[in-house]
């Protein structure tokens, strides 16, 4: 089966400008997640889509960060205006349902952004 | 929130064991997870234990669990160079079964 795919995999960007990240999850799985990770930590939650509601937005910076899953497939990030800290990789990850523990995440190769 | 501490860095030679060490402070963790991170490439979980045991097997790998101390370990016997990536321990606390990661460590494994 495909796995998750994400575009596009590099992107620059002079800060203050704009961006969006694009993921498609494994067919049939209904929860999607976007993770920020810079460079040397850990991924970190961005926001959780069960179908196309959100579920988790918590750690989502609301005031330059969006997110949607309009018709529950496919989802995009967008950053606007981007700043500096911004830069890393942004991780997309699907699973089956969010409401089973042994329900694996799979996670898509990232898109790494460096904001000059 | 969840806290998870790793060491760094881990260098063993191929063919020894290599145990990543790991510590959390949620003690109402219910699953914790072990992913692997190569070059370049998005995460990969390599096995999970629910808190109510104490050790898992699963082929090379053992994952063990002190849940008094909060300390989480993935042994990995005979390591090949292959093996070489970073590796983040991650528990999930709670219902929401979401991972919280430590900063990840870096496994190198020489010849």
């Amino acid at each position: 089966e495909a796995g998750v795919a994400q575009s596009p995999r590099y992107k620059i960007i002079e800060k203050r400008q704009s961006v969006a990240f694009w993921c498609n999850p494994i067919s049939g799985h209904a929860t999607l997640y976007w993770y920020q990770q810079i460079l040397g930590q850990g991924p970190k939650l961005l926001i959780q889509f069960q179908n196309n509601g959100v579920v988790d937005d918590s750690q989502l910076p609301k005031d330059r960060f969006s997110a949607e899953r309009l018709k529950g497939v496919d989802s995009t990030l967008k950053i606007q205006p981007a700043k500096l800290e911004d830069s890393a990789v942004y991780l997309c990850a699907s699973s089956l349902d969010h409401r089973v523990a042994s329900y694996e995440q799979y996670f898509g190769p990232g898109t790494r952004l460096t904001v000059t | 929130g969840e806290d998870v501490e790793q060491s760094l860095f881990l260098s063993v030679r191929e063919g020894d064991s290599s145990v990543i060490n790991c510590t959390y402070t949620d003690s109402s963790s219910t699953y914790l997870y072990w992913y692997k991170q190569e070059p370049g490439a998005g995460l990969q979980l390599l096995t999970y234990i629910f808190s109510n045991m104490d050790m898992k097997q699963d082929q090379r790998l053992t994952v063990l669990l002190n849940k008094k101390d909060k300390h989480l370990s993935l042994r990995i016997a005979d390591t090949q160079t292959g093996d070489s990536a970073i590796y983040f321990c991650a528990p999930a606390s709670g219902g929401s079964y979401i991972p919280t990661f430590g900063r990840g460590t870096s496994l190198i494994v020489h010849p």
